[in-house]
């Protein structure tokens, strides 16, 4: 029983350069989420998902996009990554009782 | 005012301890409420939801007061194993949106 799961684990990136997380749910749930966490800030909410190709922005969008071309995936992109968007990023899916399963997290630092 | 707060902590107490933690909110039309536990350099994990009755999961009871905009989660007899960050959330109600506190950190010593 996969839950959610991201890839990749970990990644290092020179400013400037592009990535996409991956995040794959196999729960046939309909909203997923995409969360950063930084120290003493909490996790704080970057895009959102309703349903298979709807995407919504969060608290802190900027320099982020996403797709949800699939129910199971959810794609998050850095076009040009900055090193202010080191940090752990967690994929959500949630289920219709309202409880959130993440994915293990993704650390990227960007030099 | 932000939309969720929580005392960062860290809380320290001695195994077989009662700690309590609480989590204000906003928005007065919130409707879902949840602990959610967090280990060190893992992803967090649903600890309980917390419903308008109040609600007991062994150890573990959480409490949701209305009128003052404040869950609550109480632990008994505190275990090594119970230490970690508890993080409130809260599902305003108006957007799709869930709101997570910075969470509260839990240190049980022996």
């Amino acid at each position: 029983n996969a839950g959610v799961t991201q890839t990749p684990k970990f990644r290092v990136l020179k400013t400037g350069q592009s990535m996409t997380l991956l995040c794959a749910q196999d729960m046939n749930h309909e909203y997923m989420y995409w969360y950063r966490q930084d120290p003493g800030m909490g996790l704080r909410l970057i895009h959102y998902s309703v349903g298979e190709g709807t995407t919504a922005k969060g608290e802190v969008p900027d320099g982020y996009n996403v797709s949800r071309l699939k129910k199971q995936n959810f794609l998050l992109g850095l076009e040009s990554a900055a090193p202010s968007q080191t940090s752990v990023y967690f994929c959500a899916s949630r289920s219709q009782s309202g409880e959130l399963f993440f994915g293990e997290g993704s650390r990227l630092t960007v030099l | 005012r932000k939309e969720v707060e929580q005392d960062p902590g860290p809380f320290n107490v001695p195994e077989g301890a009662t700690v309590a933690f609480n989590c204000t909110y906003s928005n007065s039309a919130s409707q879902s409420f949840f602990w959610y536990r967090q280990d060190c350099r893992k992803e967090p994990k649903l600890l309980m939801s917390v419903y308008s009755s109040g609600n007991e999961d062994g150890r573990f009871t959480a409490q949701l007061n209305r009128a003052s905009q404040y869950i609550s989660l109480l632990i008994r007899d505190s275990k090594l194993s119970d230490s970690a960050t508890y993080l409130c959330v809260v599902n305003p109600g108006n957007t799709d949106k869930l709101i997570f506190g910075t969470g509260t950190r839990l240190q049980v010593f022996p």
